[in-house]
């Protein structure tokens, strides 16, 4: 029973372009949604957060919207860098744990 | 302030046997979750630790135990180890139960031949 989805295995993007990871969930009852980025051998690194109360939370080149009624959310970044090539994880919280999307590996060419 | 620390990097266990991971919190943090990646997957749940009491554990069977300390590092056992089991196992810090930010350790790559 995958209750967060990433259905994009994979996205690359021209530097300087946005870059758009999207993520479906199931479970109404998560009140909060992260993502986090992760390199090779390193552990996720948090990224930023959105609660369930909102619709868009932003931090720098970074932006996640919330579509409660669609159940899905996605992470925005304006402008793509090479060094945002990594593994990005969607994950939401319900009482206190974690569960996690599968990852889309995003490359962000020159 | 010393990140979240997890020893060894890789192991190399046979089918059947035991292994224990280890891992450091961050600083100031009393809570530790341990997740089991495997590859191509994200990250899954395998149980919580806060203040040397679990508080919540996944879809594992009882074979995957843990254990708090009370300078809050955290210990993983797995028994009876089984090809399935090979994976990227992750420990991650936090203050509290209720912080939804957790801080993730580089892992340990477990390989079971």
């Amino acid at each position: 029973d995958q209750q967060v989805k990433q259905n994009s295995p994979s996205l690359s993007v021209q530097e300087g372009r946005i870059s758009i990871l999207n993520c479906d969930y199931t479970n109404s009852m998560f009140d909060y949604f992260l993502w986090y980025k992760k390199y090779p051998a390193e552990g996720p690194t948090f990224l930023i957060s959105i609660s369930s109360i909102k619709d868009k939370n932003e931090d720098g080149r970074f932006t996640v919207f919330l579509n409660k009624s669609a159940k899905h959310l996605s992470l925005h970044i304006v402008p793509s860098q090479p060094g945002d090539s990594a593994v990005y994880f969607c994950a939401a919280r319900v009482y206190g744990k974690l569960t996690f999307g599968q990852g889309t590996i995003l490359t962000v060419h020159p | 302030e010393t990140g979240v620390t997890q020893s060894p990097t890789h192991l190399i266990k046979t089918r059947g046997q035991q292994v224990t991971l280890r891992c450091s919190s961050q600083s100031g943090h009393n809570t530790v979750s341990w997740y089991q990646q495997a590859l191509g997957q994200g990250p899954q749940f395998i149980f919580q630790y806060y203040r040397e009491e679990e508080n919540g554990r996944g879809n594992f069977p009882p074979r995957f135990s843990g254990l708090q300390f009370p300078n809050y590092s955290s210990e993983l056992n797995v028994n009876a180890l089984e090809l399935d089991d090979s994976a990227l196992y992750l420990c991650a810090s936090s203050s509290g139960t209720v912080t939804y930010e957790q801080y993730f350790g580089p892992g340990t790559r477990l390989t079971v031949t």
